[in-house]
């Protein structure tokens, strides 16, 4: 596609459920980033791909975060055991270029709601 | 990555100039300034980027100041649909393949008509 597509655009979770959230990143684009933007703050970084291999994941807040890429192309960001904190807008982004800053396309974000 | 001060939010009169500044007095010599938006309920969009020399793309034009603790972003007409956050963002052009972006809470820039 043209750009990077995340779904779902939104998604309800009670406390205690599992989600995933799916990114199809631009072809061919070697770099993918996820991160967390809290409501009136700027995103937050979570982690990194290159091609399949997760290569930061220093940001991730806990071990109920997890990512995966496992071809290279399409990510999914799974949280198991929702909690309300974890309420927020997840970004996928995506770049042709390998730890460059400029470049980056987002997508729209999946706005998730624990409840 | 150096740390990065802007005013939280600006108001701008429909086609004219918009001049967000942006302050980084922390920044090193193989630091660039990048300029990424976000209009509501999109993600990040990339607006430009440099070192030390002035740029200019079909989106604005950056100004850094020759001792490149600060720098501008120029809007040269705004219009309704420049109304969004603008992140300043201080890094290496390539953080070793790892590094992600560190946006901060950015200007809120309202464009009134």
């Amino acid at each position: 596609g043209a750009g990077v597509s995340q779904s779902p655009r939104y998604k309800v979770a009670k406390r205690g459920q599992d989600v995933a959230l799916r990114c199809d990143p631009i072809s061919g684009h070697v770099s993918l980033f996820w991160y967390q933007q809290a409501l009136g703050q700027g995103p937050e970084f979570l982690t990194y791909f290159q091609n399949e291999a997760q290569l930061d994941k220093s940001g991730l807040p806990s071990d109920r975060f997890f990512a995966e890429r496992p071809e290279g192309s399409v990510s999914t960001l799974k949280i198991q055991r929702t909690q309300q904190e974890d309420s927020a807008v997840y970004l996928c982004a995506s770049s042709p270029v390998q730890g460059a800053a400029y470049g980056y396309t987002f997508g729209s974000g999946t706005r998730l709601t624990v409840v | 990555d150096a740390k990065t001060t802007q005013p939280t939010s600006m108001d701008c009169a429909e086609g004219r100039a918009a001049n967000l500044p942006c302050n980084h007095s922390t920044i090193s010599g193989n630091e660039y300034v990048y300029w990424y938006r976000q209009i509501h309920s999109q993600g990040p969009q990339y607006i430009i980027h440099g070192l030390k020399n002035n740029e200019t793309n079909e989106m604005a034009s950056l100004i850094i100041t020759e001792d490149r603790k600060s720098s501008t972003l120029i809007l040269p007409h705004a219009t309704l649909r420049d109304t969004a956050v603008y992140y300043c963002i201080v890094r290496l052009y390539s953080g070793g393949g790892a590094d992600g972006l560190t946006f901060g809470k950015g200007t809120h820039l309202i464009i009134q008509p």
